[in-house]
C-alpha cells in the first residue's frame, strides 16, 4: 500500500462547478496534511494545510480531514479555468525532520 | 521574507558525466532542507533531507548524494549520471507550518 494515495484522474469539471479531490494515507501517526497545486513545468505551490479533523475554508478552497478514516479532501468551489493544474496531497511524517510524503497527484481540467 | 534559490533551471548532461545542483535559502536560519525528484507525470519522491550542517539522511538507494556544507546551502551531486536520473529536481525547506519549493531543475540525461 502506498503511503499517500490520490484518485488517479484526470478529472474534468465545467467552469463554475465544484471540483472534489481525494487523498488517503496509511500512517495513523500523521498529524499535518497539505494540498499543493502544480502547473505544468512549475514547482508546487501551497494551497492549504490542515491539522484538525473537520473542515478548513480559505476562499474558494475547503480542505476536509477525517483522521479516523485517514482521509483528506480538497473542494474547489466555482472552479475556474485557471484552476486547471495537478493537485498534490502531502502528509507530514511523524518525527523532527518533518518530511512530507506526496501522492502522485490528480490532474484537474476546468472546461470553459 | 524567506527565499529559496535553485539553479540551474534546465540541464542536459550526457550519461556518465558528473552533476552538481545547488540550493540556497535566505531569510531563515537552521532550516530543514529537502531534495525531491519528480519523474514525468508522477508525484514527488523524497531523495534526501537535512536537519543541520553536515547531517544528511537518504531516503532511497541511488546514484546520487547530497551535502550541506553551510547552514543554508544544500547540494545534490552525482559522480556518474544514468539515464534514469532524468527528472525534475526540487529543493525545499520547511517553516514550522509550510514547505516552500525552489523553482526546480529539469535534468535530461542523454
Amino acid at each position: 500500500q502506498k503511503e499517500v494515495e490520490q484518485n488517479s484522474g484526470p478529472l474534468s469539471v465545467p467552469e463554475g462547478a465544484i471540483a472534489s479531490l481525494n487523498c488517503t494515507y496509511s500512517d495513523r501517526g500523521s498529524q499535518s496534511f497539505f494540498w499543493y497545486r502544480q502547473y505544468s513545468g512549475k514547482s508546487p505551490e501551497l494551497i492549504m494545510f490542515i491539522y484538525s479533523n473537520g473542515d478548513k475554508e480559505d476562499g474558494r478552497f475547503t480542505a476536509q480531514l477525517n483522521k479516523a478514516s485517514q482521509y483528506v479532501s480538497l473542494l474547489i468551489r466555482d472552479s475556474q479555468p485557471s484552476d486547471s493544474a495537478t493537485y498534490l496531497c502531502a502528509v507530514q511524517r511523524p518525527g523532527s525532520a518533518r518530511q512530507l510524503t506526496f501522492g502522485s497527484g490528480t490532474q484537474l481540467t476546468v472546461l470553459p | 521574507s524567506q527565499t529559496i534559490h535553485q539553479w540551474p533551471a534546465t540541464l542536459v548532461q550526457p550519461v556518465g558525466s558528473p552533476l552538481s545542483l545547488e540550493c540556497t535559502v535566505e531569510g531563515t536560519s537552521n532550516p530543514n532542507l529537502y531534495w525531491y525528484r519528480q519523474a514525468a507525470g508522477r508525484g514527488l519522491q523524497l531523495l534526501f533531507y537535512s536537519v543541520g550542517i553536515g547531517q544528511i539522511s537518504s531516503e532511497v538507494p541511488q546514484n546520487l548524494s547530497a551535502s550541506r556544507p553551510q547552514d543554508r546551502q544544500f547540494i545534490l551531486s552525482s559522480k556518474k549520471l544514468l539515464l534514469s536520473d532524468s527528472g525534475f529536481y526540487l529543493c525545499a525547506w520547511r517553516s514550522t507550518v509550510e514547505a516552500f519549493f525552489g523553482q526546480g531543475t529539469r535534468l535530461t540525461v542523454v
